[in-house]
């Protein structure tokens, strides 16, 4: 599976939108981009994924570039209930075993 | 059910006791993942099954380290003669056989090896 890159914390204003990056320069033709994040105490929640068009959820939204080789997760608002870990993963439509390998995550810290 | 569950939420065993952790699933859901997370580090990938076949075992890290599905629905992850660095909270997590619109993950389970 292609890896990602992300940087290991960052910090956003309540009400303020948060936009985290992630790099997966070596992602392939048909390979998905997912993000979840974990609450302290909490599993993962999926947020939301791409292929290659820009998506746009309830929760989020993920802006991937032209040349895939990079994506921006962004909370429009973010509250102090999101501050979490989130992680970047990438995961081909192809493995059989549809495993999602984590990385370590960014960990974002919304302030009051 | 409307999530994932597993039991115990926290476990701790002395040194050599063998260990079960449960998992149950979303009804309906083919695919499920069990999950191992040191503190402070993103999640590792232990195990997969479809239905009752286990797919995948390619991370559980010995062969203390069982686990099965045998109706395809709840599974059990067993570890035997528990070390210090089993020590980890122990996630599961279910979907749709693709899992193409994500998986949902359980509380997971906090096992402390004394």
């Amino acid at each position: 599976d292609a890896k990602t890159t992300q940087p290991t914390s960052m910090d956003c204003a309540e009400g303020r939108a948060a936009n985290l990056p992630c790099n997966h320069s070596t992602i392939s033709g048909n390979e998905y981009v997912y993000w979840y994040r974990q609450i302290h105490s909490q599993g993962p929640q999926y947020i939301i994924h791409g292929l290659k068009n820009n998506e746009t959820n309830e929760m989020a939204s993920l802006i991937i570039t032209e040349d895939r080789k990079s994506s921006t997760l962004i909370l429009p608002h973010a509250t102090l209930r999101d501050t979490a870990v989130y992680y970047c993963i990438v995961r081909s439509r192809m493995d059989s075993s549809y495993k999602l390998i984590f990385g370590s995550g960014t960990r974002l810290l919304v302030r009051p | 059910g409307a999530g994932v569950s597993q039991s115990p939420r926290y476990k701790v065993a002395k040194r050599g006791q063998d260990v079960a952790l449960r998992c149950d699933p979303i009804s309906g859901h083919v695919s499920l993942f069990w999950y191992q997370q040191a503190l402070g580090q993103g999640p590792e990938f232990l195990t997969y099954f479809q239905n009752e076949a286990q797919l995948d075992k390619s991370g559980l890290p010995s062969d203390r380290f069982f686990a099965e599905r045998p109706e395809g629905s709840v599974s059990t992850l067993k570890i035997q003669r528990t070390q210090q660095e089993d020590s980890a909270v122990y996630l599961c997590a279910s979907s749709t056989r693709t899992g193409t619109r994500g998986y949902t993950f359980g509380s997971g389970t906090r096992l402390t090896v004394v």
